[in-house]
């Protein structure tokens, strides 16, 4: 069936520090990609999708890259900053739904 | 202008009785969503509406019950609350559910606490 799998939490990284959040997939044919993030407190937002392999899909400084031959789409940003922390779901399309991976939770000190 | 909400933000309530939540969309999308989300912060889709159509019903107990009165609207009822029903719920929507890139926009959450 259709997964997603993202590397335990939490994560805990000083100002400035570079960031790599992992997410791997399980999907048949080819899905659709996105990062969700929660701030505490609220709801979800999107922060960055790719729909075909190869895409690059960017925003607010973060990357992530749409890998078929590994199945993966790898969320980087190059300096965190304490806004940064956050839950990050990854996440893929299935039908109308959203499939979510567990969430990583990311904490940025100054 | 907020452009999904939900109300209300927390709900407290007592194992076995019956609650609603409600949810809102301005942005005229066709397709609205409910998910839960449990204490470990996992997410998973329960209901899907496209134009007042149920299109995903997830293996959810029968005690939930999703009303789309029309399509900006998406309500959520539960019966007999059991503890295992505390949780956040999230309501989302989209433009059109079909397509696979549309992003889906999420409410703030409602925090079902059930003692």
């Amino acid at each position: 069936g259709n997964s997603v799998t993202q590397m335990e939490g939490p994560v805990t990284l000083s100002e400035e520090a570079f960031l790599t959040i992992n997410c791997t997939y399980t999907a048949t044919g080819y899905p659709s990609l996105f990062w969700y993030v929660q701030y505490p407190g609220e709801g979800l937002q999107l922060l960055l999708k790719a729909t075909k392999a190869d895409d690059k899909g960017s925003n607010k400084g973060f990357e992530a890259t749409y890998r078929k031959e590994t199945t993966s789409f790898h969320l980087e940003k190059g300096s965190v900053q304490v806004s940064d922390s956050a839950v990050y779901f990854c996440a893929l399309r299935r039908g109308t739904a959203l499939i979510f991976g567990k969430g990583t939770t990311l904490s940025v000190s100054s | 202008d907020t452009a999904v909400s939900q109300t209300p933000k927390y709900l407290v309530t007592q194992m076995g009785n019956d609650k609603s939540i409600k949810c809102e969309q301005n942005l005229g999308h066709d397709t609205m969503y409910w998910y839960k989300q449990d204490s470990k912060k996992f997410l998973k889709i329960m209901f899907s509406y496209n134009n007042k159509e149920l299109i995903i019903n997830e293996t959810v107990p029968n005690r939930f019950s999703p009303k789309s009165p029309d399509k900006a609207h998406l309500n959520l009822h539960i019966n007999s609350l059991e503890l295992g029903d505390s949780a956040v719920y999230f309501c989302a929507s989209s433009q059109d559910g079909t397509r696979l890139y549309n992003e889906q926009f999420f409410g703030p959450g409602t925090r079902l606490t059930v003692l």
